[in-house]
């Protein structure tokens, strides 16, 4: 079952502009993390925020978590060509495995 | 730190043969995960092992797939017969916890099957 949804589904942005990717979920959970998958490759963990977290900084990453609305963000800013990838959100509540939403491919282009 | 190894990297085989992919987690994460990727979705579970116990294997489509993590090490999923429909990427995963809550999961590369 997927219970995060990526939006939008793709984004095409120019080098230097920020990119702003939202998920959305159906029941609580316990964290929420972002993924960044490259083309033909594994998942890379990015970030996790905690349920009990508003917003969390990592890099040029910025990642907000409202729960009240089962929304988070992902803002990437300055975007690189390298950022160019898919990326998911994934939500876990106590105990269980990461549940994957469907992902926002993200073109740079320089 | 090594990463999360997997084998082989591409396959391809006839429907209603049988395949097996093998994954060698990061040493000392208990916590150890399969998910399939069908092109243009995100991955989904198909079997969680905590140390070699099955934690949550309710997606994995028991007639035709099994997988097995001996001495809570090393794991193998198999697919017998394969289908069509089973073409995707199978991603292996591991964790220090249940959830990745400290440092999220770290993934392989994937096995890309294709069932022609």
């Amino acid at each position: 079952s997927q219970q995060g949804e990526e939006d939008p589904q793709a984004l095409s942005i120019q080098e230097g502009e920020n990119a702003t990717m939202n998920c959305s979920y159906k029941t609580s959970i316990n964290n929420l993390q972002w993924y960044r998958q490259n083309s033909g490759r594994g998942l890379v963990h990015l970030i996790l925020i905690r349920s009990n977290e508003r917003e969390k900084h990592s890099g040029r990453l910025r990642v907000t978590l409202d729960t009240s609305k089962k929304s988070s963000s992902l803002l990437i800013t300055a975007s690189r060509a390298a950022d160019t990838a898919s990326y998911f959100c994934a939500t876990d509540q106590a105990g269980t495995a990461l549940i994957f939403g469907k992902g926002t491919t993200l073109s740079v282009s320089s | 730190e090594a990463g999360v190894a997997q084998s082989p990297r591409y396959k391809i085989i006839e429907k209603r043969q049988s395949v097996a992919f093998w994954c060698n987690p990061i040493s000392g994460h208990a916590t150890l995960y399969w998910y399939q990727q069908i092109l243009g979705q995100g991955p989904k579970l198909l079997i969680q092992f905590q140390n070699n116990g099955v934690v949550d294997d309710s997606q994995l489509p028991k007639d035709r797939f099994s997988a097995e993590r001996l001495k809570g090490v090393d794991s193998t999923l198999k697919i017998q017969p394969a289908k069509l429909e089973d073409s995707a990427v199978y991603l292996c995963a591991s964790s220090l916890d249940i959830s990745g809550q400290v440092y999220g999961y770290t993934f392989g590369s994937g096995t890309r099957l294709t069932v022609v």
